[in-house]
């Protein structure tokens, strides 16, 4: 699985978009782009995932450069609760065998 | 629908001492992962279980064994315990099948500490 880079710690007001930045500049074409979040001694949360094409669901937007090589995950109006280390994870598709490599992630803290 | 499920939340051992975790996956899952957390870093992968076999492994040495029953639930063992292998232990169920369709749900953790 590619490597992924993350930005340690971010922060963002509460009510406003935030707007977590990863880099896998190594990524393979059949490798895909997945967001996990951790909220404090919680076990992880599956937010989003996508290949090529932009992504959207209740949670949040995922957004692929044209090169696949970096991607964003926007949370658009974040509140207290999204306090949490979001996970950026390349992955293939490689059946059963689904193991996701965790990196260290960006700890996002949203304040009033 | 029943989520993951582990047990105990938290365990305290000695050095040398084995131990034993379990897991219960989501309904209608039969594929089991066992993730460990150390303090301020992400999960790494120790093994897979699928149909009850090993499908699988991280880099983890032997003494972390695993079992998947019919029902698809699990269990983590450990020998030998050292003070490393203090850490969250973290189970997560998923179907298997093409990406989109087998994505991982994790149980709360098991935190072990190894004195």
């Amino acid at each position: 699985d590619a490597k992924t880079t993350q930005p340690p710690s971010m922060d963002c007001a509460e009510g406003r978009a935030a707007n977590l930045p990863c880099n896998h500049s190594t990524i393979s074409g059949n490798e895909y782009v997945y967001w996990y979040r951790q909220i404090h001694s919680q076990g992880p949360q599956y937010i989003i995932h996508g290949l090529k094409n932009n992504e959207t669901n209740e949670m949040a937007s995922l957004i692929i450069t044209e090169d696949r090589k970096s991607s964003t995950l926007i949370l658009p109006h974040a509140t207290l609760r999204d306090t949490a280390v979001y996970y950026c994870i390349v992955r293939a598709d490689t059946g059963t065998a689904s193991k996701l490599t965790f990196g260290t992630g960006t700890r996002l803290q949203v304040t009033l | 629908e029943t989520g993951v499920t582990q047990s105990p939340t938290h365990l305290i051992k000695t050095r040398g001492q084995q131990v034993t975790l379990r897991c219960s996956s989501q309904s209608g899952h039969n594929t089991v992962s066992w993730y460990q957390q150390a303090l301020g870093q992400g999960p790494q992968f120790i093994f897979q279980y699928y149909r009850e076999e090993e499908n699988g492994r991280g880099n983890f040495p032997p003494r972390f064994s695993g079992l998947q029953f019919p029902n698809y639930s699990s269990e983590l063992n450990v020998n030998a315990l050292e003070l490393d292998d203090s850490a969250l232990y973290l189970c997560a169920s998923s179907l298997p099948g093409p990406i989109g369709y087998n994505e991982q749900f994790f149980g709360p953790g098991t935190r072990l500490t190894v004195l």
